[in-house]
């Protein structure tokens, strides 16, 4: 079954700060993999895909099959960017629901 | 646009009763809607998927009878949990899917519906 992996529970960077969530995922086909941002008391909320491989809000995650990895990133940490992110997956086909990571907590410090 | 709601937005219960819960997509038709339950602390952890017109599909370890899903309409899929026992508590959440044709497929969510039974 597939699998997605987030290292880290809690990250906590200075403003100003290059940032980088982890995630690798496992599975043997080609999924379409997605980064979600729950702010403080807001719905979850699609921050980016692979497939578009657009930059939002100055996050970008590259698609690494090689090492089985969608680590998202951003050079400079600002203070809104504080928020719990979960990355995601979905098998091809778009058959099925999304298979989660257990989040990172990202605060950002002024 | 693309905007998912849900109703109601926590409800508190007694053991025994059942409640039901709607997820409605406002501004779109959702032929595919799903149903995420998650813990506190814990990640979201698919339930089932909920297609217009026919029956939902359960992930493994997910009781069908206990979890009546119902998806009557392309904007309206409804989430009844039967006979709810304390150990039912949890914060439910629903999304609906939009296909955006070459560039995959995108899940918008709804705000959670929090259920405690007492």
């Amino acid at each position: 079954a597939q699998r997605v992996t987030q290292p880290e529970k809690l990250l906590s960077v200075f403003k100003g700060a290059p940032v980088e969530l982890k995630c690798n995922y496992s599975y043997s086909g080609s999924p379409e993999l997605f980064w979600y941002v729950q702010y403080s008391r807001q719905r979850l909320q699609l921050l980016l895909r692979h497939i578009s491989r657009e930059s939002i809000k100055g996050f970008t995650a590259d698609l690494n099959k090689g090492e089985t990895s969608f680590h998202l990133k951003k050079p400079f940490a600002q203070e809104e960017d504080s928020a719990m992110y979960y990355c995601a997956l979905v098998l091809g086909g778009g058959a099925d629901g999304l298979t989660f990571g257990k989040g990172t907590h990202l605060i950002i410090q002024p | 646009g693309a905007v998912v709601s849900q109703h109601p937005s926590w409800v508190i219960c007694k053991s025994g009763t059942s409640v039901k819960i709607e997820c409605r997509s406002l501004d779109f038709q959702a032929t595919t809607m799903f149903w995420y339950r998650q813990f506190p602390k814990q990640s979201l952890m698919l339930m089932a998927t909920s297609n217009e017109g026919s029956k939902a599909t359960y992930e493994q370890g997910v009781e069908k009878d206990k979890f009546l899903i119902n998806h009557a309409s392309l904007t309206l899929s409804t989430l009844t949990v039967t006979s709810a026992h304390p150990e039912d508590s949890s914060f439910y959440i629903c999304s609906a899917r939009i296909r955006a044709g070459g560039s995959g497929e995108t899940q918008y969510f709804g705000p959670g519906t929090r259920l405690l039974v007492l």
